[in-house]
């Protein structure tokens, strides 16, 4: 099984809904993250969590809010989608300490019309 | 603030050629580098990373030394094959668990 998996694995959305990405992971970091894919823009990063309580905004926060339900679950949800949020969503893993190497899932492909 | 910059592709080589992709950095302190590639259909997976200055990652026959000098983390594999074909990033590590991406190079291998 996937150590860090994501679902839905894609979605098409209408603007205006209000759409959850969520993901879980088995390996036991504290350590989770999101990010988004655009062409030619590579990975931006939009929210991360240090543990359950502590949830920290990203690069490109705006438009967009998390949950950290527990250490192994953390959702990202666009309240109100709109076109230009169409795009790869990855979330990620990394350790407590010590590296700052991080594990990523599979995405979610999103497209909002 | 902390930047990445890699080489535009897409880099299109024959089965058997040389690979060279293109890192420079630009970091405050001391960062660790990475190279993570993404297959189609796929998220990324760590390809090779270093900690510290000259020390060389290594990983599936891709090799990257880090150049304090030069700023700089290339990627480099002697011989690619058609399974090569993939995305790959060059990332730093900013010493706050928070990683830097570049823009991605594609990689295209042909028979």
């Amino acid at each position: 099984d996937a150590d860090v998996t994501q679902t839905p694995r894609n979605r098409i959305t209408k603007t205006g809904k209000r759409i959850m990405l969520e993901c879980s992971q088995t390996k036991g970091h504290d350590r989770m993250y999101w990010y988004r894919q655009d062409p030619g823009l590579g990975l931006r990063l939009i929210y991360y969590s240090f543990d359950v309580k502590d949830i920290n905004k990203g690069e490109i926060s705006d438009g967009y809010s998390v949950s950290r339900q527990a250490q192994a679950k953390f959702s990202l949800s666009l309240e109100s989608a709109i076109p230009n949020q169409t795009a790869l969503y990855f979330c990620a893993t990394s350790q407590q300490a010590g590296t700052d190497t991080q594990y990523f899932g599979p995405g979610t492909r999103l497209t909002v019309l | 603030g902390d930047s990445v910059t890699q080489m535009e592709g897409p880099v299109t080589l024959s089965e058997e050629a040389f690979l060279t992709i293109n890192c420079t950095y630009t970091a405050t302190g001391y960062p660790s580098l990475f190279w993570y590639v993404q297959y189609p259909g796929e998220g990324l997976q760590l390809l090779l990373k270093a900690t510290k200055a000259d020390d060389k990652g290594s990983n599936k026959g891709f090799e990257a030394t880090y150049r304090k000098e030069t700023t700089s983390f290339h990627l480099e594999k002697g011989s690619v094959q058609v399974s090569d074909s993939a995305v790959y990033f060059c990332a730093l590590g900013t010493g706050f668990q928070k990683l830097v991406f570049g823009t991605g190079t594609r990689l295209l291998v042909s028979p």
